[in-house]
């Protein structure tokens, strides 16, 4: 069964700090790995993405760090701010589905950014 | 350019009754998803469609759920004789034709309740 597994469930920070969000695959091979920033009552907004080429990827105060052989990769929101309070979710497309893009998503992460 | 559309918003149904849920994407992407969302869980893949086409339909519940996608008009998630369990928030994503699968945008979603 395709899974990817997302840690922690909730995660508080206070203003300036580093916020970081885990995950985890098994089971089998993905070649994309999205990760997606959800409002209360909204959709999920793509925030950054990187391929099991690279092993860094930078956007402003997110980072993704993948580690292939572990099967890792996570999310780094340096300088935390308020607004940056919301769900994130990790995300993988299994190699069998570049072709059409079925999104594996994590549980989610309730981010809380403290004043 | 408006973004993905979804509605209703929200929709009330009693337990045996029928769902309609509509999706219009982006103007210009002929690549639609869906996805559905429990409470406290992540989003989980359902169809992915082309226009008149159903390309992956791996996640779909094999009884009751139905979706399609016209050629003219919108992406139509169906769902007969609702029971309590098909309460969610179910989210289409649309894709342009030259970037299938990796760049979906997100509708609102609609929000589901069966009484």
């Amino acid at each position: 069964q395709q899974q990817v597994k997302q840690s922690p469930q909730s995660l508080i920070v206070q203003k300036g700090g580093i916020s970081i969000i885990n995950c985890a695959y098994e089971n089998t091979a993905f070649d994309y790995f999205p990760w997606y920033q959800q409002f209360p009552g909204k959709g999920p907004a793509l925030l950054i993405a990187i391929r099991p080429d690279v092993s860094e990827k930078k956007e402003g105060r997110f980072t993704i760090s993948f580690n292939k052989s572990a099967k890792q990769f996570s999310l780094h929101i340096m300088d935390s701010q308020p607004g940056d309070s919301a769900t994130y979710f990790c995300a993988a497309i299994p190699q069998h589905s570049s072709n059409t893009g079925k999104l594996i998503f994590g549980q989610g992460t309730t981010l809380q950014v403290k004043p | 350019n408006a973004g993905v559309m979804q509605n209703p918003r929200h929709l009330v149904r009693r337990r045996g009754q029928e769902a309609r849920l509509r999706c219009s994407p982006m103007k210009g992407h002929s690549h639609v998803y869906w996805y559905r969302q429990l409470p406290e869980e992540g989003l989980k893949f359902m169809v992915y469609l082309q226009k008149e086409n159903i390309i992956d339909e791996s996640g779909m519940p094999k009884e009751r759920f139905s979706a399609e996608f016209p050629k003219e008009g919108p992406s139509i998630l169906r769902i007969q004789q609702v029971v309590r369990g098909d309460s969610a928030a179910y989210f289409c994503a649309s894709s342009p034709p030259n970037r299938v699968g990796e760049t979906q945008y997100f509708g609102p979603g609609t929000r589901l309740l069966v009484l």
